[in-house]
């Protein structure tokens, strides 16, 4: 059963334009998320965050969207630049989870090519 | 601040054998997480530890066990490997304190291909 699902596996943008990678999530207890670009052969590298608190949070070029009653998240990225080209994964998090771990559960990731 | 660090960075083991990979976190983390990835599943949790203590277990078999060390420095190993082991294994260290802020800083990952 998957929790966190990123139904695009790959999508194409031309420099300048704006990306939109989209999330959903089934686990209603989820109440943090997180953004993590990779490059191939490199680990995770985050990138934004946001908490089930609001619904929007904004860092420069990338913005993340959070409905919480769509269970939907999104990660808008403008102007999108070439070296942006890498695949992007959405994770969540419970904010209590057994003895207190925070166990990131992730999407299988959305591959984006900027083109020049 | 150094980031987190993974040792080995590749490694080529043949069936039946076992693997010790190491990870050091960045200074001042004490919450340690392991995660497995592939290109069917993505990635998947296998365990976290906490001041020395797992806190936390993915569901994965007993063959895959890990420790943390005093220094918040942590190790996973894998026994009797298995060709489906071979994956890129992921260390991701945190404060560990919980809270809205708590993130997860990954290391550039250990490549793990079983013969």
């Amino acid at each position: 059963d998957q929790q966190v699902k990123q139904n695009s596996p790959s999508l194409s943008v031309q420099e300048g334009r704006i990306s939109i990678l989209n999330c959903d999530y089934t686990n209603s207890m989820f109440d943090y998320f997180l953004w993590y670009k990779k490059y191939p052969a490199e680990g995770p590298t985050f990138l934004i965050s946001i908490s089930s608190i609001k619904d929007k949070n904004e860092d420069g070029r990338f913005t993340v969207f959070l409905n919480k009653s769509a269970k939907h998240l999104s990660l808008h990225i403008v102007p999108s630049q070439p070296g942006d080209s890498a695949v992007y994964f959405c994770a969540a998090r419970q904010a209590y989870s057994g003895a207190g771990s925070y166990q990131l559960t992730f999407g299988k990731g959305t591959k984006l090519s900027v083109i020049p | 601040k150094a980031g987190v660090t993974q040792t080995p960075r590749y490694l080529i083991k043949t069936r039946g054998q076992q693997v010790t990979l190491s990870c050091s976190p960045i200074s001042g983390h004490r919450s340690v997480s392991w995660y497995q990835q592939t290109p069917g599943q993505g990635l998947q949790f296998l365990f976290e530890y906490f001041s020395e203590t797992q806190r936390n277990k993915g569901n994965f078999p007993g063959r895959f066990s890990g420790r943390q060390f005093s220094n918040s420095r942590s190790e996973m190993n894998v026994s009797t490997l298995e060709l489906g082991d071979s994956a890129l294994y992921l260390c991701a260290s945190s404060l560990g304190i919980g809270g809205a802020g708590e993130t997860q800083y990954f290391g550039p990952g250990t490549r793990l291909l079983v013969l």
